[in-house]
């Protein structure tokens, strides 16, 4: 199994607070991405980083920002957590993006049960 | 607007039999599919792929099927185990998205012993 950790595993939490989503890895893997997970919609990205510093939006980006200061983490941060946001949030990581050659596939970690109440 | 679809929510099967799991996508630039395996309060797990420029993958009990010009793609496990039990995800990407990957609402199977 890939070495992907997320912390805290389960949260509550109330409307208006911030709140930091932990993803840490042990692969070396150069990239990194949050997902979220709720009925009806599958997993849908949020943000994704490709190296340390350097990031990008995901499909469902509003309302939410990362950071990556080192390869091993990536922060997810809810500056003003609403009930919307409540989710089960993903983190996963790939060896590489696609490129013309091949992809790579992305390895989850447990996920991290949130609530907003 | 959901770009990769799984129309049946769940799907029961007996032990033994096959499991055939379908998804549809309407974007005609993906060319990379793959589907991942999900057990309750766990992350998903992949579990096989296939590249636009194939029709068919197969590793083991599963098997992938891609039909282009129909935009639709199928999971077949054969036989079916209990531990096949969970929910499905088909995901899809295109190089012009980068590396986004669009996955399904999934299908949640249930093998029965």
């Amino acid at each position: 199994d890939a070495g992907i950790t997320q912390s805290p595993r389960h949260k509550v939490t109330e409307t208006g607070t911030p709140v930091t989503l932990r993803c840490h890895q042990t692969e070396n893997h150069r990239y990194m991405y949050w997902y979220r997970q709720d009925p009806g919609h599958g997993l849908r990205l949020i943000h994704y980083s490709y190296g340390v510093k350097d990031t990008d939006k995901g499909e469902v980006s509003d309302g939410y920002s990362v950071s990556r200061s080192k390869t091993e983490d990536f922060l997810l941060t809810l500056e003003s957590a609403t009930s919307s946001q409540t989710s089960v949030y993903f983190c996963a990581i790939s060896a590489e993006g696609p490129s013309v050659a091949s992809y790579n596939e992305q390895f989850f970690g447990p996920g991290t049960r949130l609530t907003v109440l | 607007d959901q770009q990769v679809k799984q129309n049946s929510p769940s799907l029961s099967v007996q032990e033994g039999r096959i499991s055939i799991l379908n998804c549809d996508y309407t974007n005609s630039m993906f060319d990379y599919f793959l589907w991942y395996k999900k057990y309750p309060a766990e992350g998903p797990t992949f579990l096989i792929s296939i590249s636009s420029i194939k029709d068919k993958n197969e590793d083991g009990r599963f098997t992938v099927f891609l039909n282009k010009s129909a935009k639709h793609l199928s999971l077949h496990i054969v036989p079916s185990q209990p531990g096949d039990s969970a929910v499905y995800f088909c995901a899809a990407s295109a190089m012009e998205t980068g590396n986004q990957f669009y996955f399904g609402t999934g299908t949640s199977l249930t093998v029965i012993p």
